[in-house]
């Protein structure tokens, strides 16, 4: 069955950097784009970043652009979030999730339990 | 693209009909999907492409609407089904969520 699980999220000061990690199972990784979601404390959700299943393609949103990188290692199915100076405003849970294209219109099939990131001096 | 949910909130009683819309700022075509929340879990995709019922959803959710306008079914409440629910567009990037409807028990 498909298991996203990711890793690497902590308590960490206003400028530092973290990396997340989320692995995945049960499907053939290469073949669909990855999502990083993140959603704050009493918050709805935000698209972060997605990458397409060759990693060659990304996208992210305006407020971490410049700030975090998306990539992936298909050989070890695993998707990553690089987070390079981190501001309060970025403390939320990051959820990966697997997308769906086609007539799925990039909906969201699967998504990992999540891991909470704290910016907090 | 801004995505508009109404209403924030609601009570309901088991059994009854609720229907969530889901409003975007412009055209999205049927870039739309609905997803369920509970507390201290990930979202769960429950429709896609406005009017796809995702497999393993209850045929109590129904999605609906085209373009500009979108609606959320539940013909029958059942105990599970309180939480939250997100419509999300894929039209276009950034991929924006509605800000979330919250359906509480009466």
């Amino acid at each position: 069955q498909v298991r996203l699980v990711e890793s690497g999220g902590g308590l960490v000061k206003p400028g530092g950097s973290l990396r997340l990690s989320c692995g995945a199972s049960g499907f053939t990784f290469s073949d669909y784009y990855m999502n990083w979601i993140r959603q704050p404390p009493g918050k709805g959700p935000e698209c972060v970043a997605y990458i397409s299943g060759s990693g060659t393609y990304t996208t992210y949103a305006d407020s971490v652009k410049g700030r975090f990188t998306i990539s992936r290692d298909n050989a070890n199915n695993s998707v990553f979030l690089q987070m390079n100076s981190l501001r309060v405003e970025d403390t939320a849970v990051y959820y990966c999730a697997r997308e769906l294209k086609g007539w799925s219109r990039s909906s969201l099939d699967y998504w990992g339990q999540g891991t909470l990131v704290t910016v907090s001096s | 693209i801004q995505m508009t949910q109404s209403p924030s909130s609601l009570s309901a009683s088991v059994g009854d009909r609720v229907t969530i819309t889901c409003r975007a700022s412009q055209n999205i075509g049927n870039y739309l999907h609905w997803y369920q929340q509970k507390p201290g879990k990930a979202p769960r995709l429950l429709i896609y492409a406005a009017s796809s019922l995702q497999s393993g959803v209850p045929s109590t959710f129904s999605g609906s609407g085209s373009g500009t306008d979108f609606t959320l079914t539940i013909t029958s409440l059942h105990p599970e089904d309180f939480a939250t629910y997100y419509c999300q567009q894929t039209y276009t990037s950034p991929r924006t969520f509605g800000q979330g409807t919250k359906v509480e028990i009466k």
